[in-house]
Order: C-alpha cells, then sequence, then structure tokens
C-alpha cells in the first residue's frame, strides 16, 4: 500500500515558469511532510518541510501549499532555472509518535530547458 | 568535508556473496538512518539508531540484512547470501534529533 502517492511522474517546463508537483497522502497521523531534491548519483537533499498546522510555507523560491481536509500538498517553484532540474520527493512521517521513519513519494522527474 | 560519507560508492558482487557497507554520519549527529532506493522510486525505509541503539526495523530488513553502530559512531549495513533483487542504492543519513535528515551520496550495490 502506497502511503504517499505523488504525481507528475514527470514534468517539463520553460526557464521561468512555475513547475507544480502534487502528494496526496492517506493516514491523517502523519504530521511532517518534506519535500527532498535528489540529483543523478546524489542523495536527496532537504528543500523545505511543512507541519499540517499551516496552510502555506515559503523559502526562496520554493513554496509548500498544504490542504489538511484533501490530505494533499504540492511543491511551487517560482522562476523555474534549469539547474533546478533534478528529480523532487515528497515525503511524510509521523513524528510526534516518536518514529522518525520517512515515509518517500515515487519522485517527480523535473526537466526545466533554457 | 562534513557531510555524511558512504563507502564504497559503488559495489559490484556476484549472487550468494556477502557485502557490507559503511556510513559515518556528521560527527555530532546522534541519530543515524538506513533507506534503500531502487531505479524509479523514492528511498524505503530500512532501519534507525539513536546513538548506539537500533530503535527501529522495517520487515524490508529480511535476516539477510544486518545493521550495526558500534559506540554510536560509524555505522555498517551487511547483506548476506546477496540476491538480485538485492541490487539498489542504499542510502543512509544522519541527523542531530528529528527528521531533517542529512542524506549521503549513497553506495550502489549491482548484484549479477
Amino acid at each position: 500500500q502506497q502511503q504517499v502517492k505523488q504525481s507528475p511522474q514527470s514534468l517539463i517546463v520553460q526557464k521561468g515558469g512555475i513547475p507544480i508537483i502534487n502528494c496526496a497522502y492517506e493516514n491523517t497521523a502523519f504530521d511532517y511532510f518534506p519535500w527532498y531534491q535528489q540529483f543523478p548519483g546524489k542523495g536527496p537533499a532537504l528543500l523545505i518541510a511543512i507541519r499540517p498546522d499551516v496552510s502555506e510555507k515559503k523559502e526562496g523560491r520554493f513554496t509548500i501549499s498544504f490542504n489538511k481536509s484533501a490530505k494533499q500538498f504540492s511543491l511551487h517553484i517560482m522562476d523555474s532555472q534549469p539547474g533546478d532540474s533534478a528529480t523532487y520527493f515528497c515525503a511524510a512521517a509521523i513524528i510526534q509518535g516518536g518514529s522518525e521513519k520517512l515515509v518517500f513519494g515515487k519522485g517527480t522527474k523535473l526537466t526545466v530547458n533554457p | 568535508d562534513t557531510g555524511v560519507s558512504q563507502d564504497p560508492r559503488h559495489k559490484i558482487t556476484k549472487r550468494g556473496q556477502n557485502v557490507t557497507f559503511r556510513c559515518d554520519p556528521i560527527s555530532e549527529h546522534n541519530r543515524l538512518y538506513w533507506y534503500r532506493q531502487t531505479l524509479g522510486q523514492g528511498p524505503e525505509f530500512l532501519t534507525y539508531f539513536q546513538n548506539e541503539a537500533q530503535l527501529e526495523k522495517s520487515r524490508l530488513l529480511s535476516d539477510r540484512f544486518s545493521a550495526e553502530r558500534p559506540k554510536g559512531s560509524f555505522s555498517t549495513l551487511e547483506i548476506q547470501r546477496t540476491e538480485q533483487g538485492d541490487s539498489a542504492m542504499y542510502l543512509c543519513a544522519s541527523s542531530l534529533g528529528g527528521v531533517g535528515y542529512t542524506f549521503g551520496s549513497g553506495t550502489r550495490l549491482t548484484v549479477v
């Protein structure tokens, strides 16, 4: 059973565009939702994270929108650049329960064309 | 380099052989995690340590897999009697409490 569903699988935008990646979760006990960026041959790197008590969080060009009632969250990348081309993963965890296990989505391969 | 270090970066082994990977976390981090990532998938949790204690293990961690973190510093992940299905990227991460992990670059295992 896939606990975090991510879409789309791949995404191509032009430089300056605003790619949007969506995730949906099933377990309402999740209370921490991070996004990771992964370049080929590298491990994932934490980009931005949100807790369910806020609906939006912005850090630089990256914004998370969170809809608790719909059990969905999304990543928006403003003014995208070719250097943003990477695979992006959403994830979820139940940190209040004492577990530090992250459950990841399957990833979105983003290509930003010059 | 003060990041998470994994060794080796690549390992090719024959089916049935044993392999061992090493992870050196960021020095002040007391938590260490192992994940497995197959092609086109997100990382899957295997196990984690707080200092030297192994606190949680996934059902993915069959009896052929064992992880240790002696003295709460570096960690090793051993796979015995490797199978082709074990081919994957094995990722290590560390944190100073909580889920804001720093991942290493991983060890890519190919079982032939």
